[in-house]
């Protein structure tokens, strides 16, 4: 059971646009959504995180909506740039633990 | 601060043998987890360690297994070793099971002949 889908698998932005990416979740108990950016040969970096009592989070060109009604989540990259070519995941987990569940994962290309 | 160090970076090992993950969680943190990550199944928790204590376990064969240190250092071992545990290997570590915030390190690229 896939319980954070994520979309598109992958998408193509020019520089400057905007990129968004979107999961949707079934349980319920998750009450942590961070997103992390992964490049070729490294591990994944926390890029962004809410939780539920908030709807919206912005950290510099990263913004991340929240629906708790929907279960859905999703991120906006402003501005895209070259160098935010990668692969990038959502995730949920629990309050209390760190197992986190991922999305399938989006490969963002953004073309100078 | 230094990040979470992974070793060996790179292994190859042949069917049948087994291994051993090495993790250094970032200084102060003391909560590990192990995630498995593949172009087929994506990225996949393995197990949780807390005070030298499994907290949680994935949907993995009794094949792999982990324990935490006392100076939370992780392991994590896998044993009989099958073409299908090519994977990269990452540790993530954490302030504590409540905080939430992890943060990975770069990952064990193993291969199995």
């Amino acid at each position: 059971q896939q319980q954070v889908k994520q979309s598109p698998q992958s998408l193509i932005v020019q520089k400057g646009g905007i990129s968004i990416i979107n999961c949707a979740y079934e349980n319920t108990a998750f009450d942590y959504f961070p997103w992390y950016q992964q490049f070729p040969g490294k591990g994944p970096a926390l890029l962004i995180a809410i939780r539920p009592d908030v709807s919206e989070k912005k950290e510099g060109r990263f913004t991340i909506s929240f629906n708790k009604s929907a279960k859905q989540f999703s991120l906006h990259i402003m501005d895209s740039q070259p160098g935010d070519s990668a692969t990038y995941f959502c995730a949920a987990s629990k309050a209390a633990g760190n197992k986190l569940t991922f999305g399938g994962g989006t490969r963002v290309l953004v073309k100078p | 601060k230094a990040g979470v160090t992974q070793t060996p970076r790179y292994l190859i090992k042949t069917r049948g043998q087994q291994v051993t993950l090495s993790c250094s969680p970032i200084s102060g943190h003391r909560s590990v987890s192990w995630y498995q990550q593949t172009p087929g199944q994506g990225l996949q928790f393995l197990f949780e360690y807390f005070s030298e204590t499994q907290r949680n376990k994935g949907n993995f064969p009794g094949r792999f297994s982990g324990r935490q240190f006392s100076n939370s250092r992780s392991e994590m071992n896998v044993s009989t070793l099958e073409l299908g545990d090519s994977a990269l290997y990452l540790c993530a570590s954490s302030f504590s099971p409540t905080y939430n915030e992890q943060f990975f390190g770069p990952g064990t690229r193993l291969t199995v002949l």
